[in-house]
């Protein structure tokens, strides 16, 4: 089955320490994206990759980190740069293209104590 | 992206047509409407776009007035699976999705 894998589902960390969120797909898409939603909003854009080895940051890129190594896999790391960890994540990809759709994987959700 | 307006939340009666309305004044005309739904902890799922004509898939349909400052998702019967909050997001060519609070549909047995 193609399809956009995250793990863990849920994840729990102490403050001050970073956090690395896994995200792999395996529908040859060229794009991947990095949300976060808070409860009761919308979905907010941290990071996205066009294209392996490049990324550009989102609306709230702060106290994030990514990487996009490999066509297949687009690590978040969360960092105790980020004032505010505590959120759900998601993670999208897409075809390259204009106007297609994004699927999204099932979330993270990541509580920082 | 255009800035979109929808209600926060509507409620339907199972087995019922569901029209969901979203106000996007100030749409540019190369901007495509998009619809996504997001069931309760899961992630957004896409619905459906268009540009200027209506459209339809096995989802739902999408209205669009013909000045083009609003739109309408239709789900024709809709079940409790229909549950979720809906999304419509004016884009502009390009991948970036910018989401707002979205629609919460509650179906009512």
């Amino acid at each position: 089955d193609g399809g956009i894998t995250q793990s863990p589902k849920y994840l729990f960390r102490k403050e001050g320490q970073n956090v690395t969120l896994s995200c792999e797909q395996n529908l040859n898409h060229d794009a991947m994206y990095w949300y976060r939603q808070d409860p009761g909003q919308g979905l907010r854009l941290i990071y996205y990759s066009q294209i392996v080895n490049d990324f550009q940051k989102g609306d709230i890129a702060e106290g994030y980190s990514v990487s996009r190594e490999k066509k297949e896999s687009f690590p978040l790391t969360v960092t105790s740069a980020q004032k505010n960890p505590t959120a759900f994540y998601l993670c999208a990809s897409s075809a390259d293209r204009p106007n297609n759709e994004q699927f999204f994987g099932p979330g993270t959700r990541l509580t920082v104590l | 992206d255009a800035k979109t307006t929808q209600p926060n939340s509507m409620e339907s009666n199972e087995e019922e047509p569901v029209h969901l309305p979203c106000n996007h004044s100030t749409i540019s005309g190369t901007d495509y409407i998009h619809w996504y739904r997001q069931l309760p902890s899961q992630g957004p799922e896409y619905v459906i776009h268009g540009l200027t004509s209506n459209v339809n898939n096995r989802m739902a349909s999408l209205a669009i007035a013909e000045d083009r400052k609003s739109s309408t998702l239709i789900l024709h019967r809709a079940t409790l699976r229909d549950a979720a909050v809906y999304y419509c997001i004016g884009k502009a060519a390009g991948n970036k999705l910018t989401f707002g609070g979205g629609t919460r549909v509650l179906v009512k047995p």
